[in-house]
């Protein structure tokens, strides 16, 4: 069965800081790599997608994969306070089935003012 | 403004109601989810159409039918629910690509349901 593991925190960080968010995955097949954000009471929210090996920035957010660890990071620089919410890894495999969408359980992130 | 908006956004219903819940997008997506979201967890999938016919039944209980009477509604019908199916009940849509469906999901903001 795949797993998609995030460590739920709850993680704080102080305003103006880097919050780093990792996730792990253990089918070696996934090719597709997802981020949402999900303030509390409301729906999943897509930040970022990734597909290669490496970096991709937007604003600022980075979301960073490693494919030989089976690892995906999501970077959030300047960290504000509307940044606190859920963050949700979700990973697809090669078939592009909706079946094959894993999501992790989700990590809490509080900005601290 | 979500471009994929549910109808109505909370629900309370006794165990022998039968009720609805409403989805609508203008995305031009041929892919339509029903998710549902139990508190601190992920979404769980439960059904996906795709062009209008249903493609994936997550073996989702019968006391839960789905229905897309065109590519831009989707419904959910619900009878004779148990107060485990409260729950946050999420619809997406997302395009299709030449491998599949993709996992950029647009979701809705959601149907919380309460079931007495």
């Amino acid at each position: 069965q795949k797993e998609v593991e995030q460590n739920s925190g709850p993680l704080s960080v102080p305003e103006g800081a880097i919050a780093s968010l990792n996730c792990t995955y253990s089918d070696r097949g996934s090719q597709s790599f997802f981020w949402y954000r999900q303030y509390s009471g409301k729906s999943p929210e897509l930040i970022m997608s990734i597909y290669s090996n490496g970096d991709k920035e937007d604003g600022r957010f980075t979301a960073q994969l490693n494919k030989a660890s089976q690892y995906v990071s999501l970077l959030i620089r300047d960290s504000q306070p509307s940044d606190s919410a859920t963050y949700l890894c979700a990973v697809n495999d090669l078939s592009g089935s909706a079946r094959q969408l894993t999501f992790g359980s989700g990590t809490q992130l509080t900005v601290l003012p | 403004d979500t471009e994929v908006t549910q109808t109505p956004k909370h629900l309370v219903m006794g165990m022998t109601n039968k009720k609805s819940l409403k989805c609508e997008q203008h995305m031009g997506h041929r892919a339509m989810y029903w998710y549902k979201q139990k508190a601190k967890k992920p979404p769980e999938l439960m059904f996906v159409y795709s062009y209008e016919k249903l493609s994936i039944n997550e073996s989702v209980p019968s006391r839960f039918s789905p229905e897309c009477p065109n590519s831009s509604l989707l419904n959910l019908h619900l009878h004779a629910l148990q107060p485990e199916d409260s729950a946050l009940y999420l619809c997406a849509s997302s395009q299709e690509s030449v491998g599949g469906y993709t996992g950029e999901l647009f979701f809705g903001e959601g149907s919380r349901l309460t079931v007495l």
